[in-house]
């Protein structure tokens, strides 16, 4: 069964640097999406993308964030400058076509850890 | 979006049928009931959703209410695989860009 890939599955960083987390999502969807989960706590939503353009953001996806689909293939987020808070699990999901009858295919998560 | 309540753990016998409950009374004609579930260490995974009509497919069952104001997620026979966090989430005309708003769930332990 296809499915969503990301890399690294783990990622170390200092405060301060930039990270780039990279997603494969599934090669026929069209809409793409990243949530971020801090340990023990609930799955957040980020961002939501399609068409080369951002659908919706929340409050939590600041100017720090920003996400690109560089080629036909990657959905990549950038953290510009990690804060020790953006230490999360960081997953990322994809659909074929967006509604509130569709289901959502996610990766298996990249943790970031900001030291 | 409207909101749902769900038991925060719930125990079962490998083997044995599961129900996990949720309530959403303030649910509204438009919205769909799905679940999800995370299992350790890993992205959550749809299982199932609905509108109205009781669902059924591979992973699970997924029982309505006539009302709409409750549902039930339904495992045959839970198996140690199906130990997880189980997320009911309701999807309305305002959540169509892919927004799913998680609770904290249900944790389900499953005993040998």
């Amino acid at each position: 069964e296809p499915e969503v890939t990301q890399t690294p599955s783990h990622q170390v960083t200092q405060m301060g640097q930039e990270v780039i987390l990279r997603c494969v999502p599934i090669s026929n969807h069209l809409y793409f999406y990243w949530y971020r989960q801090i340990l023990g706590q609930k799955v957040e939503f980020l961002v939501s993308f399609y068409n080369n353009e951002i659908s919706e953001k929340s409050e939590i996806f600041d100017d720090q964030f920003s996400v690109e689909r560089p080629d036909g293939s990657n959905f990549t987020l950038k953290i510009r400058s990690t804060k020790l808070e953006d230490s999360a699990m960081y997953f990322c999901a994809s659909t074929v076509r967006d509604g509130i009858n569709e289901k959502l295919f996610f990766g298996s998560g990249t943790q970031l850890s900001v030291l | 979006d409207a909101k749902t309540t769900q038991p925060n753990s719930m125990e079962s016998n490998e083997e044995e049928p599961v129900h996990l409950p949720c309530n959403h009374s303030t649910i509204s004609g438009t919205d769909y009931i799905h679940w999800y579930r995370q299992l350790p260490s890993q992205g959550p995974e749809y299982v199932i959703h609905g509108l109205t009509s009781n669902v059924n497919n591979r992973m699970a069952s997924l029982a309505i209410a006539e009302d709409r104001k409750s549902s039930t997620l339904i495992l045959h026979r839970a198996t140690l695989r199906d130990a997880a966090v189980y997320y009911c989430i309701l999807r309305g005309p305002s959540s169509n860009t892919g927004k799913l708003i998680f609770g904290q769930g249900t944790t389900l332990q499953v005993k040998p």
